[in-house]
Order: C-alpha cells, then sequence, then structure tokens
C-alpha cells in the first residue's frame, strides 16, 4: 500500500509549541488526518483536512498542507502535559481498501513541566 | 450512543485456541473496520465490510475471519490462534466512505 511516514518522538516543554510532521505517497488521497491515542485507549480523531484545502486551525491545533510536497503537519499551540500522547497521522482515498484509513507509524510526543 | 464496543478488553489464548472478538457499533454505520497495531507501528488493515453481508480482505488478513449479518456487528474470529497474532485489535465504524472513523477501546491479545 502506499506510506504514510512520521518521525517518531518529540520532546516540548509544557507551554511551547509542538509540530508534528507527516509525508504521504498516495497522490489521490482526499482526506488526511490527525488522531491521538492516550496510553491503553483507543484512537481519538483531533482534526481532519480535505485535499484541496492548505491550512485548518481548531482552538490550538493548527492543520498545514502542502499537496505539491505531500507533507502534512500538525502544530499544538501552548502545549500542555496533558498532550503527552502518541499523534497518528492518516490519510484515505478511493484506492484505498474500502476506503480504509492508511496510517503512519505514529508520534509519541512528550511535554515535560 | 455508545459508539463502537469491543469486548473483551484483555485475553490470553494459547497456541491453537480460536476465539472471536466482538465489535458492535450503534451509529448505523455501514462501513466497519478491523485493524490491529503491533508496538512501534501504525495500525494495518485486517478485514473491512462496506455493509451487511459484504466483507472483504485487508492488508494482513492471514489467520483470521469475519462476518457482517447485521449493520450493528462485526465479530472477528481467530482460528488456531499464533504467537504472530498478539497485538492490540481495533474495530472501526464509518458512516459512509471518506469520513470520520469512530474506534473502540481495543482488545489487547496475547498468545502463549
Amino acid at each position: 500500500g502506499e506510506d504514510v511516514e512520521q518521525s517518531l518522538f518529540l520532546s516540548v516543554r509544557e507551554g511551547d509549541s509542538s509540530v508534528i510532521n507527516c509525508t504521504y505517497t498516495d497522490s489521490s488521497s482526499t482526506y488526511l488526518y490527525w488522531y491521538k491515542q492516550e496510553p491503553g485507549a483507543g484512537l481519538q480523531l483531533l482534526t481532519y483536512i480535505f485535499s484541496n484545502m492548505d491550512m485548518k486551525q481548531d482552538q490550538r491545533l493548527t492543520v498545514l498542507l502542502n499537496k505539491k510536497d505531500k507533507h502534512l503537519s500538525l502544530r499544538i499551540a501552548d502545549t500542555q502535559t496533558g498532550d503527552s500522547a502518541i499523534y497518528f497521522c492518516a490519510e484515505s482515498s478511493n484506492s484505498n481498501s474500502g476506503y480504509a484509513l492508511n496510517f503512519g507509524k505514529g508520534t509519541s510526543l512528550l511535554v515535560t513541566p | 450512543n455508545a459508539g463502537v464496543t469491543q469486548t473483551p478488553k484483555f485475553r490470553i489464548l494459547k497456541i491453537g485456541q480460536s476465539m472471536t472478538l466482538q465489535c458492535t457499533q450503534d451509529m448505523n454505520h455501514n462501513y466497519m473496520y478491523w485493524y490491529r497495531q503491533d508496538p512501534g507501528m501504525g495500525l494495518k488493515l485486517i478485514y473491512y465490510s462496506v455493509g451487511a453481508g459484504i466483507t472483504d480482505k485487508g492488508e494482513v488478513p492471514n489467520g483470521y475471519n469475519v462476518s457482517r449479518s447485521t449493520t450493528e456487528d462485526f465479530p472477528l474470529r481467530l482460528e488456531l490462534a499464533a504467537p504472530s497474532q498478539t497485538s492490540v485489535y481495533f474495530c472501526a465504524s464509518t458512516l459512509g466512505a471518506v469520513t470520520e472513523a469512530f474506534f473502540g477501546q481495543g482488545t489487547r491479545l496475547t498468545v502463549v
């Protein structure tokens, strides 16, 4: 299948901004998603962006999409210790089986006081 | 609404045993999916269903079977459990194509 790549770890201090990056290869990707997974829990949708957009802002979250470079980023402003979790980038397109999500391996975000 | 409910939350199986992981959703979603998550990896698609009576293989279907007799339920069957099936299993559902996926809390399975 098509690839979704993310860096594996990110550590930031409380109050700083976090930027998590993702690249993907499927040029037909329609929607791109960010999911959050806390320890022992399922995946929670944080935000998503349609492929014809280049930016979406939702409170502390800003998603940037560079479709030409197939690069997606998630910026979390004023990062808090409760933001410590694994963040998954995912894409869907009509080339995916049953429009299933294709996930990256996840970025572990550690927020230190 | 309960959303997507998976049972059991944890299970230990011996090699060669079989079991069924249950998944039910109460949102009247057409699409349902089973993923497995191995440590340090993303989620891999095992099977999916686009509606009652319709199922198809995903990326890693070997050793598993599914059925979809109702819109609500999408059980995953493991026959002859193997250590390679030790993983966390997630069920998900969506209303239609390319819409928000809702996930269950996961089933942590260990095969010894």
